[in-house]
């Protein structure tokens, strides 16, 4: 079975610095997907950045980039210039590519609480 | 787009109780997701949908769960005879399959929080 894990519980960055949040996880799979999702404190999960795991280039989304390391099994999320709004807890997520098959859930981390400090 | 929404969005019940969630997907979405989020927890996956038919469940899925999806739209989460440990976020998620399985992200609904007395 897949497991993802995130091993800082919490994290905090100074407003306009840089934060990078890990995820390792452990697959047999040779193709899959990874996401990053938010979820700010009383408010809806959304999604930050997903990586597929065939593409070698590291995905990037404004501010947010990933250092994806396919043979470490790791997937870590890099904030820049981070602001207030960037508070959230953040979760790591994978999902099988298994095609033609039913899988389709995603197994998430525990997740990491951010803080900004202004 | 109006994205998913769930209802309630919080609700309070009495140990024994019956309790039914719903979730209404993004409309052209044909897969349906539930998971359950407990505090300091992330999401771990209850069941799911394509179209109408229900194609996986979890072990946490006990026999006091059910879930349908009539006609492929929106669906319903019951729990039967409420226990404190259902005590939890029940997040609805949906996406778009693609063909040969490659794609589709998951979008949430906002969660309907259930607290067992």
């Amino acid at each position: 079975a897949q497991t993802v894990t995130q091993s800082q519980p919490e994290m905090s960055v100074q407003e306009a610095e840089t934060v990078t949040l890990s995820c390792t996880y452990d697959t047999s799979e040779s193709d899959y997907y990874l996401f990053w999702y938010k979820q700010p404190p009383s408010r809806q999960m959304i999604l930050v950045i997903r990586q597929e795991a065939y593409k070698q280039q590291n995905a990037t989304e404004n501010r947010f980039s990933v250092n994806f390391q396919k043979a470490a099994k790791s997937f870590s999320l890099k904030i820049s210039d981070s602001q207030l709004g960037d508070a959230a807890m953040y979760f790591c997520a994978y999902r099988s590519a298994n095609y033609g098959g039913s899988q389709g859930n995603l197994i998430f981390g525990k997740g990491t609480k951010l803080s900004v400090k202004p | 787009d109006t994205g998913v929404s769930q209802d309630p969005r919080h609700k309070i019940t009495k140990r024994g109780q019956n309790v039914t969630f719903r979730c209404d997907p993004i409309s052209e979405h044909n897969r349906l997701y539930w998971y359950r989020q407990t505090l300091g927890q992330g999401p771990e996956f209850l069941t799911y949908f394509q179209n109408e038919a229900q194609l996986e469940k979890s072990r946490l899925l006990s026999d006091r769960f059910s879930a349908e999806r009539p006609k492929g739209s929106f669906s319903t989460l019951e729990i039967q005879r409420t226990e404190q440990g259902d005590s939890a976020m029940y997040l609805c998620a949906s996406s778009l399959s693609q063909l040969a399985g490659r794609g589709n992200t998951q979008y949430f609904g906002p969660g309907t929080r259930l607290t067992v007395l």
